[in-house]
């Protein structure tokens, strides 16, 4: 399988936890993105790497998240002091540049 | 700020029938779009995209619109097949940003 690939799949935490998402992107691809989605919202962009610079993030990352991409290849996001508002899908997605995204299947956080 | 729109949460339509989802944007700055897919349990899959330099492009049973003037584009599903039941998100892109609606979800009823 070459395609996005994301671990783990689900991630149940007691509130105040600290959590760490793994992304693999397809080999090629220089380009990785976090996004977030909560129910009935379409995903929201939480930051953007070209290679292992992160180039943007957005105001929805807050001091508890931070993301890496110490090589250009795989990406991590980590989220400290977990709170019940951190509950949502965790999508990561890579494109070469200007191409199309490709997303994986995403991590389902869910903090209780 | 919600700079891409899609105003029905929800599309119900009959099996071989046409399925139109609509998308509204705000940014005069995004010059590329797309629709995807997602099943549940799953991450998005693209489905199939436009550049602003057009105002079709069409991919099997699927065609994208864009009206640049209106900052609207849609998607036309024909036929519709009960396998398209799913939601679909648009995407707006431009400057290194990409923006997703809220998404559709579209049951297709055999």
């Amino acid at each position: 399988d070459t395609g996005v690939s994301q671990d783990p799949r689900h991630k149940i935490t007691k509130r105040g936890q600290n959590v760490t998402f793994r992304c693999d992107p397809i080999s090629e691809h220089n380009r990785l993105y976090w996004y977030r989605q909560t129910l009935g919202q379409g995903p929201e962009f939480l930051t953007y790497f070209q290679n292992e610079a992160q180039l943007e993030k957005s105001r929805l990352l807050s001091d508890r998240f931070s993301a890496e991409r110490p090589k250009g290849s795989f990406s991590t996001l980590e989220i400290q002091r977990t709170e019940q508002g951190d509950s949502a899908m965790y999508l990561c997605a890579s494109s070469g540049y200007r191409g199309l995204p490709f997303f994986g299947q995403g991590t389902r956080l869910t903090v209780v | 700020d919600q700079q891409v729109k899609q105003n029905s949460p929800s599309l119900s339509v009959q099996e071989g029938r046409i399925s139109i989802l609509n998308c509204d944007y705000t940014n005069s700055m995004f010059d590329y779009f797309l629709w995807y897919k997602k099943y549940p349990a799953e991450g998005p899959t693209f489905l199939i995209s436009i550049s602003s330099i057009k105002d079709k492009n069409e991919d099997g049973r699927f065609t994208v619109f864009l009206n640049k003037s209106a900052k609207h584009l849609s998607l036309h599903i024909v036929p519709s097949q009960p396998g398209d039941s799913a939601v679909y998100f648009c995407a707006a892109s431009g400057n290194n940003d990409m923006r997703f609606g809220a998404g559709t979800r579209l049951t297709v009823k055999p």
